[in-house]
């Protein structure tokens, strides 16, 4: 059974641009995470989609959004890029129903910004 | 404070030592707790669920102490590949967001 998957792998982007970054869940996962993990830091939570809403957010700006399609896949954009959001995205997916179901990591977008 | 706080590491052990590894969080009201490991440059893996009784899977065993808002971590007969950095990992029942130690690198040297 296919994993998380990512896509890019990589991304580089100049100051102000912006970036989109996808994710498809594991088959049969209907809640899609996104983290940021930003060089010395631990994993921060970003956004919570199930069911095509947005359920929770982290503590970042508005710049960072996202959505999720109907076939449960994301996105995460990110506007008006900033040298602090060169990190790694993570994306994670989890089973429907039960908040407690087990998140489960795709490989990540590193993102760089110049 | 520090909603999930680690021992601070590197840990450097030989081969076939055991390691503990300690996690206190903060917010009375979490639900779930986890073990991740995360390889260099790699994505964050589940290594075990913690339960309320404590949980063994082969090597690896898992406490939770409830009162003492506390978790742990103990890997014995370390393996050169058990070398990571292992994360300790809150949910909250309201929100979905899973809350991140900053990890306790573990390096087993031959």
């Amino acid at each position: 059974e296919a994993g998380v998957t990512q896509s890019p792998t990589h991304l580089i982007k100049t100051r102000g641009q912006q970036a989109t970054l996808r994710c498809s869940p594991i088959s049969g996962h209907t809640s899609v995470y996104w983290y940021q993990q930003a060089l010395g830091l631990g994993l921060q939570f970003l956004l919570w989609y199930d069911e095509g809403e947005e359920r929770n957010r982290g503590n970042f700006p508005p710049r960072f959004s996202g959505r999720q399609f109907p076939n449960y896949s994301s996105e995460l954009n990110v506007n008006a890029l900033e040298l602090e959001d060169s990190a790694l995205y993570l994306c994670a997916s989890s089973l429907p129903g039960k908040l407690q179901e087990t998140q489960y990591f795709g490989p990540g977008t590193r993102l760089l910004v110049l | 404070r520090k909603e999930v706080e680690q021992d601070p590491g590197p840990f450097n052990v030989p081969e076939g030592a055991t390691v503990a590894f300690n996690c206190t969080y903060s917010n009375s009201a979490s639900q779930s707790f986890f073990w991740y490991r995360q390889d260099c440059r790699k994505e964050p893996k589940l290594l075990m669920s913690v339960y309320s009784s404590g949980n063994e899977d082969g090597r690896f065993t898992a406490q939770l102490n409830r009162a003492s808002q506390y978790i742990s971590l103990l890997i014995r007969d370390s393996k050169l590949s058990d070398s990571a950095t292992y994360l300790c990992v809150v949910l909250y029942n309201q929100g979905g967001k899973l809350i991140f130690g900053q990890g306790t690198e573990l390096s087993v040297k031959p």
